[in-house]
């Protein structure tokens, strides 16, 4: 199965700082997605990216996707302390699936200091 | 809309015991999913059922199984419960739209085997 690794996984920065995850993948996939989870809680979908599209943005945050490098990053902008949480990227199990199952990495543990 | 409801929130068991976890969603989604979550980790899938009436394995199937018998609900059994299912549960659903598989999670169930 394909699973997506998170990096780093952990990361630290100030407030309004701007925060970078990457996340790898292992084969063709297309599509990509990236979840948040606040500490006990349970995940929320944030964005969707399709493999014909090289970057997507969804208010402050921005998602790229490069499939020759099996890589995505997602940026957050202006970091608040509300962004404290875990982020995972998932995949489908297969390309030509039915996407039946999507395969969640081990996410990055982002804090907002103040 | 409720969206995805888990009951019960929290539940202690002594190894041996029985018990079943209810996951309920109102979003008429036909895929629904159960997770669980050890500290640090990402999701691993246990079972999950792409309808009414059908089920399949996940990553980590032992030791648990699981009844689609109405389509809002998906429940998830441990017949005798081990210190190794010590973990956080997590219910999803979705509705795949073109390959593309965006869940909706509940908030969890904090199971702990004594």
């Amino acid at each position: 199965s394909q699973q997506g690794e998170e990096d780093p996984q952990a990361l630290s920065i100030q407030e309004g700082e701007n925060a970078t995850m990457n996340c790898s993948y292992k084969t063709s996939i297309n599509n990509l997605q990236w979840y948040r989870q606040n500490s006990g809680r349970g995940l929320v979908h944030l964005i969707l990216i399709r493999s014909n599209e090289r970057e997507k943005h969804s208010g402050r945050l921005r998602v790229t996707l490069d499939t020759s490098k099996k890589s995505s990053s997602l940026l957050i902008t202006a970091s608040r302390a509300a962004d404290t949480a875990s982020y995972f990227c998932a995949t489908p199990e297969g390309v030509y699936s039915s996407a039946s199952k999507i395969i969640f990495g081990s996410g990055t543990r982002l804090s907002i200091r103040p | 809309n409720a969206g995805v409801t888990q009951t019960p929130k929290f539940r202690v068991l002594k190894t041996g015991q029985s018990m079943t976890l209810l996951c309920a969603q109102d979003m008429n989604h036909e895929y629904m999913y159960w997770y669980r979550q050890d500290p640090g980790m990402g999701l691993r899938l246990i079972h999950y059922s792409v309808g009414e009436g059908t089920t399949a394995k996940g990553e980590v199937p032992d030791g648990y199984n699981v009844s689609r018998l109405k389509k809002q609900n998906f429940l998830l059994g441990l017949e005798s419960a081990a210190p190794s299912q010590t973990s956080v549960y997590f219910c999803a659903s979705s509705r795949t739209s073109g390959g593309y598989n965006e869940q909706f999670f509940g908030p969890g169930t904090r199971l702990t085997v004594l």
